[in-house]
């Protein structure tokens, strides 16, 4: 199985910071017929279920806002929040969705606002 | 606008079964998409488990592959996880969700969770 590693597994930001985490994959996310990389991000508020927020490392789900930043390829991937919010306060998850199952998901990095 | 909803016994005792089912709204489970299971342990770890997709094929988690099984009912646009032989180890949030192959599979919506607490 593919081991996704997120670090760090938290944070504390003021509101207006730029946030960035990381999310580093044990083989390539890369699929070399498409050039795309088998990655999302996902945000989960406490007490909510997972909702996605970035796939294929880079593209923005709809209504997402745009502060949120996916990018790496390879194995090396980061999710940046341009300037937080306080509704940011959540966890975040990575995935790899790349190839034939089983879906991996990293342990997640715990966001908190000061 | 699509929504999936768990449901299930929230208590199994060890060594039973362990059967949820999610109802899906808004879009034909038959239509498109893979249909998944997910799980959530205590401390937040996430493990997918397996998914049915439009067609009818499934997949699951190696680590689990002796104890799953993943169905559909199409005329009642719902479909079902039974996870055999359960032990306190399977306490957990499951979540059902869709993914979506446009989005490389990446899962776009996702139900609410049950809880399922597995004591004797």
């Amino acid at each position: 199985d593919i081991v996704m590693t997120q670090s760090p597994s938290s944070l504390a930001m003021s509101v207006g910071q730029k946030v960035t985490m990381s999310c580093k994959s044990s083989q390539s996310l890369l699929n070399s017929s498409n050039q795309k990389n088998y990655l999302a991000w996902y945000q989960q508020k406490p007490g909510q279920s997972p909702k996605l927020l970035v796939y294929f490392a880079s593209t923005r789900e709809s209504g997402v806002p745009d502060r949120f930043i996916g990018s790496g390829s390879g194995t090396d991937f980061t999710l940046t929040i341009s300037s937080v919010q306080a509704e940011d306060l959540a966890d975040y998850f990575c995935q790899q969705h790349y190839s034939t199952p089983p879906w991996t998901f990293g342990g997640g990095t715990k966001l908190e606002i000061k | 606008d699509v929504q999936l909803q768990e449901s299930g016994p929230g208590l199994v005792k060890p060594s039973q079964s362990l059967s949820l089912t999610c109802t899906v709204t808004g879009y034909s489970i038959t239509s498109d998409y893979a249909w998944n299971w997910i799980r959530q342990f205590p401390g937040n770890k996430l493990e997918w488990m397996g998914y049915i997709s439009y067609s009818g094929s499934t997949s699951y988690n190696p680590s689990l592959k002796s104890r799953i099984s993943i169905t559909r009912d199409t005329s009642k646009n719902q479909f079902f996880l039974q996870l055999n032989s359960v032990t306190t180890e399977d306490t957990a949030t499951y979540y059902c969700a869709r993914a979506y192959y446009g989005k490389g599979y990446a899962m776009d919506y996702w139900g609410q969770g049950t809880s399922v607490t597995v004591s004797s």
